[in-house]
């Protein structure tokens, strides 16, 4: 399968508690991208990677996210201090980047995070 | 005011019924738009990007009307398998907005 693949699945930790996702894009996609999910609501932007890149951090991410992927391949997410708020889907997506917009986002199955 | 605007539904239709989903969007600088589908507990996966002349796929049609700021998403002869929540993605520069989605049920 050459699908976005992400782990773990699933996470469930305490208040507090440290988490780190990884997220592993489609072989030849420079684009990288992670969003958080809740219930009802779409997709929520949390930031993106051209190769190594960070281009674009969302407002909305506290200073308790940090994101990194240090060789334009994998990905990781971190969550430092862990809040029950922090609870949700974590979605990975990539893509080619194609210039001049039409840049489709194949995603990942997500990790889901339970903070209790 | 939120970036993407969706109504949520839901909506409940019989098989065989021609929906028509809206979705509005703030940012008159917007490059790029999608329609993604999603179900239940599953990843939103691509349906169709919109394009400025409209684009058809199957039982599928999708517009975009830049100077209104919205698009739309077109379903034909309903089957029950379309039962799923479409969200609405616009793009600038990388940075993707979805909306919240529209939730549709096909029933039989």
């Amino acid at each position: 399968d050459t699908g976005v693949s992400q782990n773990p699945r699933h996470k469930i930790t305490k208040r507090g508690q440290n988490v780190t996702f990884r997220c592993d894009p489609i072989s030849e996609h420079n684009r990288l991208y992670w969003y958080r999910q809740t219930l009802g609501q779409g997709p929520e932007f949390l930031t993106y990677f051209q190769n190594e890149a960070q281009l674009e951090k969302s407002r909305l991410l506290s200073d308790r996210f940090s994101a990194e992927r240090p060789k334009g391949s994998f990905s990781t997410l971190e969550i430092q201090r862990t809040e029950q708020g922090d609870s949700a889907m974590y979605l990975c997506a990539s893509s080619l980047g194609a210039r001049g917009g039409g840049d489709t986002q194949y995603f990942g199955p997500g990790t889901r995070l339970t903070v209790l | 005011r939120k970036e993407v605007e969706q109504d949520p539904g839901p909506f409940n239709v019989p098989e065989g019924a021609t929906v028509a989903f809206n979705c509005t969007y703030s940012n008159s600088a917007s490059q790029s738009f999608f329609w993604y589908r999603q179900d239940c507990r599953k990843e939103p996966k691509l349906l169709m990007s919109v394009y400025s002349s409209g684009n058809e796929d199957g039982r599928f049609t999708a517009q975009l009307n830049r100077a209104s700021q919205y698009i739309s998403l077109l379903i034909r002869d309903s089957k029950l398998s379309d039962s799923a929540t479409y969200l609405c993605v616009v793009m600038i520069a990388g940075k993707s907005t979805f909306g919240d989605g529209t939730t549709l049920t096909v029933k039989p």
